[in-house]
C-alpha cells in the first residue's frame, strides 16, 4: 500500500530562515508527487508537482522540491521564507493512473515577523 | 472563473440524520474526487470518480456513499452519520491524466 511521510509536524522559523520540509514516500511503480499548500481558513493550493524529468522542480512563491529517487524523498524547500508563507504543508502522492491520491499528515509552518 | 464549489460549507447535525454535502465544477473534468481532514492524518481520500456513472472506493469509504450522475456534480451521502465523521470535507476536480487538482473551499462538519 502507498505511503506518504511527513516527520516535522511542526515547524517555527523566523523571517529569512531556509525552509526545508521533509517528505518520504512509499509508492510500488511510477510515482508522481505533489506539494500542497493551506493557507488558515482556506482550501489547498498546489504548489509544485513532479511526474518526470529534471528531479529538481520549481513552483509558485520562490519554493522548489528535489526528487531523490533513491531516497524515496521529495523534500521541499526555500531559502528565505516569509511571515507570509504560514500555512500548513501538504506532501501528496500518486501514480501515473491517478485513480488515488495518498497525503502525508501535514506540517504546521509558523514563521515569526 | 474555474472553480469547485460545496454547499454547505458549515454544517451541525445529529447521529443518524441522513445528510448530503453537494459539490460541483465547472472546468469539465472528468476526475473527481472527496477527501477528508483530520488533525495530523492529513487528507484520506473518501471516494472517487473517473467520469459519469463511475465510482469508486478510496482509503477511508465506510459510512459513506456517492454519486455520480452527471460530470459536474458529485455529492457526498451521509446515511446514518456518526460522530467519529466529524471533519472538514474537500470535494477535488482535474482532468484525466496529469492535470491539476483543484480543491473546493471545503466543508467543516460537526455530528453530535
Amino acid at each position: 500500500a502507498q505511503s506518504v511521510s511527513q516527520h516535522n509536524h511542526h515547524v517555527i522559523l523566523s523571517e529569512a530562515a531556509s525552509l526545508e520540509l521533509g517528505c518520504n514516500y512509499s509508492y510500488g511503480g511510477t510515482v508522481n508527487l505533489f506539494w500542497y499548500v493551506q493557507y488558515p481558513g482556506q482550501h489547498l493550493q498546489l504548489l509544485l508537482k513532479y511526474f518526470s524529468g529534471d528531479p529538481l522542480v520549481k513552483g509558485i512563491k520562490g519554493f522548489e522540491a528535489e526528487f531523490i529517487k533513491s531516497k524515496f524523498s521529495f523534500n521541499l524547500r526555500k531559502p528565505s521564507v516569509q511571515w507570509s508563507d504560514t500555512a500548513e504543508y501538504f506532501c501528496a502522492a500518486g501514480g501515473n493512473a491517478g485513480n488515488m491520491l495518498t497525503f502525508g499528515g501535514g506540517t504546521r509552518l509558523m514563521v515569526k515577523p | 472563473e474555474a472553480q469547485v464549489t460545496q454547499n454547505p460549507r458549515y454544517l451541525i447535525t445529529v447521529t443518524g440524520k441522513k445528510l448530503t454535502v453537494t459539490c460541483s465544477q465547472n472546468m469539465n473534468h472528468e476526475y473527481m474526487s472527496w477527501y477528508r481532514q483530520d488533525p495530523g492524518l492529513g487528507l484520506r481520500q473518501i471516494y472517487y470518480s473517473m467520469n459519469v456513472e463511475v465510482t469508486d472506493k478510496g482509503d477511508v469509504p465506510e459510512g459513506y456513499k456517492v454519486s455520480r450522475k452527471e460530470k459536474r456534480n458529485f455529492p457526498l451521502i451521509l446515511e446514518s452519520p456518526s460522530p467519529n465523521q466529524t471533519s472538514l470535507y474537500f470535494c477535488a476536480s482535474r482532468p484525466l491524466g496529469r492535470g491539476t487538482q483543484y480543491f473546493g473551499p471545503g466543508t467543516r462538519l460537526l455530528v453530535l
